[in-house]
């Protein structure tokens, strides 16, 4: 099935603590993305790739860092979380080949609280 | 900010009505697609309608673009229950940044 996984669901920690939010898509996908979403903000993008090795800042890049060393991996990395960064996270993948139109598979989503 | 507006913010009409959602962008676009949220779950395509298309239809669901203006609407023909869930609009450029709006929540009455 094509989908796009993320690890954890949910996760609850402290100011400071590094984290590590996995995402793997089984499409052979180009390119992929992080949001984020917020009540009343809708979605910000973080960062995104569109392609291994090539990533690019978003809307609301800082305090997040990412990785693409694999095509089908697209990892969000918190350095010190803070309780700012609370909110509903997703990443999303698309092909950009031919005409598609980059329409966009998402993850189920990372509910993160930082306390 | 790049981000879309969507009006209404919320919708709520009784089961057989029709639901119109508008979209406005503030940039240039390839093209401009409409999502839908659940609550709390992972976006879902619905449609996406290129920038030289003026509208496009997908069973219930019709789309419009208004590149002069830089706007959109979604219409939902014969609501449903089942319907009931957020919108939102993604206007994408040629790297494949979507720039989404805030979305229109729309509850559906039985």
């Amino acid at each position: 099935e094509a989908q796009v996984t993320q690890n954890p669901r949910y996760l609850i920690t402290v100011t400071g603590k590094k984290l590590t939010v996995t995402c793997s898509q089984n499409m052979n996908h180009e390119y992929m993305s992080w949001y984020r979403q917020d009540p009343g903000l809708g979605l910000r993008q973080i960062y995104y790739s569109m392609n291994v090795e090539v990533t690019d800042k978003g809307d609301v890049p800082e305090g997040y860092k990412v990785s693409r060393k694999e095509k089908r991996n697209f990892p969000l990395i918190l350095e010190s979380p803070s309780p700012n960064q609370t909110s509903l996270y997703f990443c999303a993948s698309s092909s950009t080949a031919g005409l598609g139109g980059y329409e966009q598979y998402f993850g189920p989503g990372t509910r993160l609280t930082v306390t | 900010s790049q981000q879309g507006e969507e009006d209404p913010q919320a919708l709520s009409i009784q089961e057989g009505e029709n639901a119109t959602m508008n979209c406005s962008y503030k940039t240039s676009i390839n093209n401009l697609q409409w999502y839908r949220q659940n609550s709390g779950r992972g976006l879902v395509h619905l449609i996406l309608i290129r920038s030289n298309e003026r509208e496009k239809h997908s069973g219930r669901l019709r789309v419009t673009l208004d590149t002069s203006k830089k706007s959109s609407s979604l219409l939902i023909t014969a609501s449903r229950a089942a319907d009931t869930a957020s919108y939102f609009c993604a206007s994408s450029g040629n790297t494949g940044k979507l720039i989404f709006g805030q979305g229109t929540t729309l509850q559906v009455k039985p």
